[in-house]
């Protein structure tokens, strides 16, 4: 298993643009989650799903749309990124909402 | 609304001696799980080790262990025997166990200790 992986590791965006920030999971698992990751914050939720097709808004959700398609893949678009946005994004997945989380590589956005 | 507390921004050990880092929480639940998560350089996120609110037993994996007092809301991790492997940021984390809150399966984070371990 290739557990889960998070796509780009690096990305530098200017003010304005959009992108969608890559997470898949191969290990069949429900629970799906988006953190980001601030200097003195700890990491904070920003969207997660349940499953395919259901979606809620996390501590943070302003900013970042999601959608769940698939059991496996759970993509997080910035749709006009903001300098407040710079931050490192994780991705995590569990089997269920009781089972340990496992988390992606993470991606390192900078918003100019 | 569930809050955790790191009060040690930074600490920093000898190898081979031991280490404790303070994490406190707040929440009115009584059942909940509490984690410590490590992060290298690297940036992964690494589970090291999880207690259950009901289990009075203090969690322990190999060197890692934790002292679980409930009713003061505290749940530190100690290091034994530490390595230089052991260098990292360290976070404690908060999950509700009571299904069909909006909080249900979200990790709450404190802000993180950074560890460093010196030869």
């Amino acid at each position: 298993n290739a557990g889960v992986t998070q796509t780009p590791k690096f990305q530098v965006l200017k003010t304005g643009q959009s992108m969608t920030l890559q997470c898949a999971q191969d290990m069949n698992h429900e629970y799906m989650s988006w953190y980001r990751q601030d200097p003195g914050m700890g990491l904070r939720l920003i969207h997660y799903s349940v499953g395919a097709g259901i979606t809620d808004q996390g501590e943070v959700p302003n900013g970042y749309n999601v959608s769940r398609s698939t059991t496996e893949d759970f993509p997080l678009r910035l749709l006009s990124a903001a300098p407040s946005q710079t931050s490192v994004y994780f991705c995590a997945s569990s089997y269920n909402l009781q089972g340990e989380q496992y988390f992606g590589p993470g991606t390192r956005l900078t918003v100019t | 609304a569930q809050t955790v507390t790191q009060s040690q921004p930074e600490m920093s050990v000898q190898e081979a001696e031991t280490v404790t880092l303070s994490c406190t929480y707040d929440t009115s639940e009584s059942d909940y799980y509490l984690f410590w998560y490590k992060q290298p350089p690297s940036r992964q996120m690494i589970l090291v080790i999880r207690q259950e609110a009901y289990k009075q037993q203090n969690a322990t994996e190999n060197r890692f262990s934790v002292n679980f007092q409930k009713a003061a809301k505290s749940f530190s991790l100690k290091i034994s025997d530490s390595q230089l492997g052991d260098a990292a940021m360290y976070f404690c984390a908060y999950r509700t166990s009571n299904a069909g809150g909006t909080s249900y399966g979200k990790l709450t984070f404190g802000q993180g200790t950074i560890l460093t371990v010196h030869p």
